[in-house]
């Protein structure tokens, strides 16, 4: 099993709708960070959150450190949204490396 | 601007030959990471550098060297040891001196093809 699990793999949804992407982990952590990835290949870090919620225009993060759950919300989709969405977490014990999810690819349709 | 670039976009190399790969950032940042990137999997850390001239082996390091003889420059060479050097190649870098703390910064990749 890997330790950072990703849900959906993939996701399409009509501009406007509201979209909800999953990352449960199995380890203990520090940190947990959403970033997302574009066609090209670059990626940008979103969020960097290790409890409660974070809000950044249309995007939202959560944390459930008990439950070892997080969720990225888009409010208002647009297609300039579609890309990989990434989650990595920093784990609290031995060298704090990331550990990276696959990602979730979403593709908004106008 | 500020920012971190990774030359080439591009790059093709014959099989048994050794490539470097470029990255170099001029946000001050101390700390600095190589990712490789396959399809359907996630990023897998190759080598980082928390300091200049100091630098440690990541999860997949075989078949790859490293050297930080330079703040802003963190060159990776793909030598002819590594199986299957194909792949999407990532850096990063952060600020401070406990690297992972902090939030990372990538640069655009470089899509190595071994021929």
């Amino acid at each position: 099993k890997n330790e950072v699990e990703q849900s959906p793999q993939n996701l399409t949804a009509q501009e406007g709708e509201f979209i909800t992407i999953n990352c449960s982990y199995s380890v203990g952590i520090s940190a947990l960070h959403w970033l997302q990835q574009h066609p090209g290949g670059g990626i940008v870090s979103l969020f960097m959150l290790s409890s409660g919620k974070k809000k950044h225009g249309r995007l939202i993060a959560t944390i459930n450190i008990q439950e070892k759950h997080s969720s990225l919300h888009i409010t208002a989709s647009h297609p300039r949204d579609s890309a990989v969405y990434i989650c990595a977490v920093r784990s609290n014990f031995g060298n704090e490396k990331l550990t990276f999810g696959t990602g979730t690819r979403l593709t908004i349709i106008p | 601007d500020g920012g971190i670039t990774q030359s080439p976009k591009y790059l093709f190399r014959k099989e048994g030959q050794n490539v470097t790969l470029s990255c170099e950032q001029n946000l001050n940042h101390d700390a600095m990471y190589w990712y490789r990137q396959d399809p359907g999997q996630g990023l897998r850390l190759i080598y980082y550098s928390q300091i200049v001239n100091d630098f440690q082996k990541g999860d997949i390091a075989e078949g790859y060297s490293v050297s930080r003889e330079k703040k802003e420059s963190f060159p990776l060479t793909v030598t002819s040891a590594q199986k299957n050097p194909t792949a999407f190649y990532l850096c990063a870098s952060s600020m401070g001196g406990q690297g992972w703390y902090n939030e990372q910064f990538f640069g655009p990749g470089t899509r190595l093809t071994v021929l």
